[in-house]
């Protein structure tokens, strides 16, 4: 347990459907983070939020949108998705962003796993 | 622009043999951090080490071992005796400092453990 919760564990939806991930923690970490994992592709950064505060948005598309009421839980909204969004969607966190600390560490919760038909 | 590369995508083993996990990286900073992860069929990652680029002392815990070396740009991660439970998928990753927010991940290496 690493104190990082994602739900739902699976998800299947239409290219259609609106849906949401969400992501939460109690570490009282003040970083949290979007990757996805391709099958093929390295693990990709897509958004960063510190301190309820978007960082980076790595030219991820309009389709995904973040959202971080809080310091504790994230969201990722989908809506119209293509075939090629499936994949594993990993949700993170770290007490200060990575790379600032010299102990910083991520901690990543187990992941939804999208399928989109 | 950095970049990661774990050139084994796949990799078995018998159980009690050892094995090593090869990782090769690109950075232009002086100063940067490498990581180790383990991703186990449950799909979360979990940390295993972190360096920082002034400390090539090689480290042990346990079973697995790091070889941490700048002049060929690797740092390598050792499995000795692996078992069962060792099969998953190993992310080895960079972050470079003054870059707040982001580490680079490799693809990945997925090992698998035969009994």
């Amino acid at each position: 347990e690493t104190g990082v919760t994602q739900t739902p564990r699976h998800l299947v939806m239409g290219m259609t459907n609106k849906k949401s991930l969400k992501c939460e923690q109690h570490l009282g970490h003040n970083a949290m983070y979007w990757y996805k994992q391709s099958a093929k592709k390295p693990l990709e950064l897509m958004f960063v939020y510190s301190l309820e505060e978007r960082v980076e948005n790595n030219s991820v598309p309009s389709r995904f949108s973040p959202e971080c009421p809080n310091s504790s839980h994230l969201f990722l909204h989908l809506h119209t998705l293509q075939p090629e969004d499936s994949a594993l969607y990993l949700c993170a966190s770290s007490q200060d962003l990575a790379g600032r600390n010299p102990n910083e560490k991520l901690f990543f919760g187990s992941g939804t796993q999208l399928s989109v038909l | 622009a950095q970049k990661v590369t774990q050139a084994q995508t796949e990799i078995s083993v018998v159980e009690k043999e050892d094995v090593t996990l090869d990782c090769v990286y690109e950075t232009r900073d002086t100063t940067y951090y490498l990581f180790w992860y383990k991703q186990p069929p449950s799909g979360e990652l979990v940390f295993l080490i972190r360096r920082n680029s002034f400390d090539e002392q090689n480290e042990i815990s346990g079973r697995y071992s790091w070889n941490f070396q700048k002049s060929t740009s690797s740092f390598n991660f050792t499995i000795t005796a692996s078992q069962v439970v060792d099969s998953a998928v190993y992310f080895c990753a960079l972050s470079e400092a003054g870059r707040d927010d982001k580490i680079i991940f490799g693809k990945g290496t997925r090992l698998h453990i035969l009994p």
